[in-house]
């Protein structure tokens, strides 16, 4: 089976663009799950999506923002990008939601100038 | 927020001796315990993972204790190899009682090298 694919892997952005980000899960895996990590917050939670539904969400602000699609990739959205936001973008799929086993894609490392 | 305390940051250990990784959780409701592993430049990637209703699972060299009274769960690496080199997660998770979930906290990490 192939494993979670992330696209881009790489990104650089500058300050108030925005930026869409691309998470495939593990076929017949409904549910996806977005973290951010950075050196000085480690890994926190964004969103997760189960059956094209945000069925969590953690503390970021409105500028976050995801969906998922009936084929269960999943996009996230940051809108008017800060310096703050530069860091590893992770999505985890897994078969129906995030108490069970999460498979983590490799990431897209967000660099925002 | 819910928080996953990890112990120690760092590690540095000798080939084939012992790694030693804890963890402290606060909700009792949580009922699952995994650790993750990751390299520079990729992803976490699931390692071993543990209900409570057990004190012990082995996968391998890795094995994770958990004490439920405690509120603590640990990961043993045995014969740890350069390999192994890599930062560990410990996370907690679970579905809560009325349903839905409960958002997975994870814990900041230890970065740990094995010397040859």
């Amino acid at each position: 089976k192939a494993g979670v694919t992330q696209t881009p892997r790489y990104l650089i952005k500058t300050r108030g663009q925005q930026v869409t980000l691309s998470c495939s899960p593990i076929s017949g895996h409904r549910s996806v799950s977005w973290y951010q990590q950075t050196p000085g917050q480690g890994l926190q939670f964004l969103f997760e999506y189960f059956s094209e539904t945000q069925r969590n969400k953690g503390n970021f602000p409105g500028r976050f923002s995801g969906r998922q699609f009936s084929n269960s990739r999943s996009e996230m959205n940051v809108s008017t990008l800060e310096l703050g936001d530069s860091a590893l973008y992770l999505c985890a799929s897994s078969l129906d939601g995030f108490s069970y086993e999460q498979y983590f894609g490799p990431g897209t490392r967000l660099t925002v100038t | 927020q819910q928080q996953v305390k990890q112990s120690p940051q760092s590690l540095i250990v000798q080939k084939g001796g012992i790694s030693i990784i804890n963890c402290a959780y606060e909700n009792t409701a949580f009922d699952y315990f995994p650790w993750y592993q990751q390299f520079p430049g990729k992803g976490p990637a699931l390692l071993i993972a543990i209900r409570p209703d057990v004190s012990e699972k082995k996968e391998g060299r890795f094995t994770i204790s958990f004490n439920k009274s405690a509120k603590q769960f640990s990961l043993h690496i045995m014969d740890s190899q350069p390999g192994d080199s890599a930062t560990y997660f410990c996370a907690a998770s679970g579905r809560r009682a009325s349903g839905g979930s409960y958002i997975p906290t994870f814990g900041r990490g230890t970065s740990l090298i094995v010397h040859p």
